[in-house]
């Protein structure tokens, strides 16, 4: 089954404690983003990524990493959480950055707190 | 730059009643439009999308969506709700000509069908 799945889907924590959020594809995409979801604000992109070894900054990159190694994994790297990071986070991908369909496939979300 | 406003943060509509959630856009070219929904618990879907041609645009689950160039608008429509259709909503653009950040969404909108 093509899918975007993230590990964990839950996830509580405290300040200053590094942590990981995997995602994974399984469909050969380029492209993959990662996303916050805050109440009212919607769907803002942290990272994205346009292929191996290619990362760039989206809207609200402040306080996060990711890398791309491998085609099919997209991990964001919180080195040193902070509350203001407690929110909804969604993996997503698509075939091509640029093509004209657009459609991106999106994970079922992690939802991060940070005390 | 581009933006998407979703005016209503929630729509109630009784069942088998018409529906329209409601979308207006902002971008310095051709637009790309999309509508997505968000199911509890789960990531966004894809649900429809404009590129070019026909104004009235198709998609899943018996949802269309009327683009209007003059009014920059986008609303999602449906003849007939189900409590089914209940769902977080989102409207998203992209200018036609490539872009690697791809999407911006708008802050969604809740819909609630009620039976």
């Amino acid at each position: 089954e093509a899918q975007v799945t993230q590990n964990p889907r839950y996830l509580i924590t405290v300040t200053g404690k590094k942590l990981t959020v995997t995602c994974s594809q399984n469909m050969n995409h380029e492209y993959m983003s990662w996303y916050r979801q805050d109440p009212g604000l919607g769907l803002r992109q942290i990272y994205y990524s346009m292929n191996v070894e290619v990362t760039d900054k989206g809207d609200v990159p402040e306080g996060y990493k990711v890398s791309r190694k491998e085609k099919r994994n997209f991990p964001l790297i919180l080195e040193s959480p902070s509350p203001n990071q407690t929110s909804l986070y969604f993996c997503a991908s698509s075939l091509v950055a640029s093509s004209t369909r657009g459609e991106q496939f999106f994970g079922p979300g992690t939802r991060l707190t940070v005390l | 730059a581009q933006s998407v406003a979703q005016p209503e943060d929630q729509v109630n509509v009784a069942e088998g009643n018409p529906l329209t959630v409601k979308c207006t856009y902002s971008v310095s070219g051709n637009p790309y439009l999309f509508w997505y929904v968000q199911y509890p618990n789960r990531g966004l879907q894809f649900l429809l999308k404009y590129i070019t041609g026909d104004n009235l645009v198709k998609g899943s689950y018996g949802f269309e969506a009327e683009f209007n160039k003059s009014q920059t608008s986008f609303h999602l429509k449906k003849p007939s709700a189900l409590v089914s259709d209940s769902a977080l909503y989102f409207c998203a653009v992209r200018l036609l000509e490539g872009s690697a950040r791809q999407l911006t969404f708008g802050s969604g909108t809740q819909l609630t069908v009620l039976p």
